[in-house]
């Protein structure tokens, strides 16, 4: 069965550049996730998306940007990337929101030097 | 506000050795799912288990049981005869019916030693 696919799988980047992270969802799913895990840390929200409109809002600093679009992919835009905004980006997709059923991509590792 | 807490940080065992994990969440929803995920070094988050709030029976797959206790907010995860692959990070989250964002634990890291 298909899964979420996420793009690229690992990124390296300069302080100060720009990134992008590409998600896509299973087919048939409306609604997409992001989600940042620094080193050691937990996953933490940053972002949702359902039916190509922003459905919640967690910590995601000024300098990103997501949207979803016409066919359900979503990409994750950072800007002046930071030393501390080297992580693994999950991408999360589920039909609806609020069912529980929620798949996650194999993540996408950012590294910013 | 919903909160996930993971009291063990690290744990360590030796392969054969039954280990339980805890967990212990906190939400106003009535309505919730509880997960188990295992990462392990390669990153990838790997679905376990999910649970809603209404189900409270237990349950076993193969070496893995999950305890669900609702009056005490538990969820905890017991796997027996730990083999060396178990070795990983394991996320305990809380999904409200009220929210669409996971709420994760910590992680306890998990080491089984041959």
């Amino acid at each position: 069965a298909a899964g979420v696919i996420q793009s690229p799988r690992h990124l390296i980047k300069e302080k100060r550049e720009t990134a992008t992270l590409k998600c896509y969802p299973i087919p048939r799913h409306d609604t997409v996730y992001w989600y940042q895990q620094g080193p050691g840390q937990d996953p933490q929200f940053l972002i949702s998306f359902y039916e190509k409109m922003q459905s919640d809002k967690g910590s995601i600093p000024d300098r990103f940007s997501a949207q979803q679009f016409s066919d359900y992919h979503s990409e994750l835009n950072m800007s002046s990337l930071e030393l501390g905004d080297s992580a693994l980006y999950f991408c999360a997709s589920s039909a609806g929101t609020n069912t529980g059923e929620l798949f996650f991509g194999e993540g996408s590792r950012l590294t910013v030097l | 506000a919903q909160k996930v807490t993971q009291a063990q940080t690290e744990i360590s065992v030796v392969e054969k050795e039954d280990v339980t994990l805890d967990c212990v969440y906190e939400t106003r929803d009535t309505t919730y799912y509880l997960f188990w995920y295992k990462q392990p070094p390669s990153g990838e988050l790997v679905f376990l288990i999910r649970r809603n709030s209404f189900d409270e029976q237990n349950e076993i797959s193969g070496r893995y049981s999950w305890n669900f206790q609702k009056s005490t907010s538990s969820f905890n995860f017991t796997i027996t005869a730990s083999q060396v692959v178990d070795s990983a990070v394991y996320f305990c989250a809380l999904l409200g019916a009220s929210g669409s964002r996971l709420t994760f634990g910590e992680g306890t890291q998990l080491t089984v030693n041959p």
